[in-house]
């Protein structure tokens, strides 16, 4: 079965302390590896998608990159309006043309000033 | 450029009753998904459609659920006699063909 499993479930830095998050999948053929940043009571916000193992994009304080088994959203010196659900899908090989999103449960980030 | 809209942004049904929850997708988009969420679970995939075809529906529930993309207007999913384990957000999501998707804010479904 097509699998995104994301860790920690919860995490919790200080001001300026950097981390990484971490997707590992087990699926049947992947497409692209997608990363989103969800506040609460908001729709997901697009952030990075990665088609390849090795490739690697940045946003500001955000780092994503990708192994053939997993991917990291690396953050920063992260501030405290880092602090949000990021959430992590793939996106499986077309079946009939299917373009579906497969998510993890997401990593939930508290960044304390 | 407007992102993708839904409305209404919160809906409370009673059981039994018919909710509808639309969707208009960005401009230049014609590529719409629906996903729902539960209480502390992931987001899951419903139905794929592109502009009056349904091109896979294999989240979707076999009874009660069914959604649209018309020609003209925004995408309709549609759940027919709600019950309480319906409640949940409905997020939807737009592409072009590079297969970025984009989301709307949601519309949180309370069954009562």
């Amino acid at each position: 079965e097509d699998q995104v499993t994301q860790s920690p479930e919860a995490l919790r830095l200080q001001e300026g302390e950097s981390s990484s998050l971490n997707c590992s999948y087990t699926v049947s053929g992947l497409r692209g590896l997608f990363w989103y940043r969800q506040d609460p009571g908001k729709g997901p916000e697009f952030l990075f998608t990665l088609y390849s193992a090795g490739e690697e994009k940045e946003k500001e304080r955000l780092k994503a990159t990708l192994t053939k088994k997993e991917s990291f959203l690396h953050i920063t010196a992260p501030k405290p309006e880092d602090s949000a659900t990021y959430l992590c899908a793939a996106m499986l090989s077309s079946q009939g043309g299917s373009e579906k999103l497969v998510f993890g449960k997401g990593t939930k980030l508290t960044v304390n000033p | 450029n407007a992102g993708v809209m839904q409305n209404p942004r919160h809906l409370v049904r009673r059981r039994g009753q018919e909710a509808r929850l639309r969707c208009s997708p960005m401009k230049g988009h014609s590529h719409v998904y629906w996903y729902r969420q539960l209480p502390e679970e992931g987001l899951k995939f419903m139905v794929y459609l592109q502009k009056e075809n349904i091109i896979d529906e294999s989240g979707m529930p076999k009874e009660r659920f069914s959604a649209e993309f018309p020609k003209e207007g925004p995408s309709i999913l549609r759940i027919q006699q709600v019950v309480r384990g319906d409640s949940a957000a409905y997020f939807c999501a737009s592409s072009s063909r590079v297969f970025e998707q984009y989301f709307g804010p949601g519309t949180r479904l309370t069954v009562t």
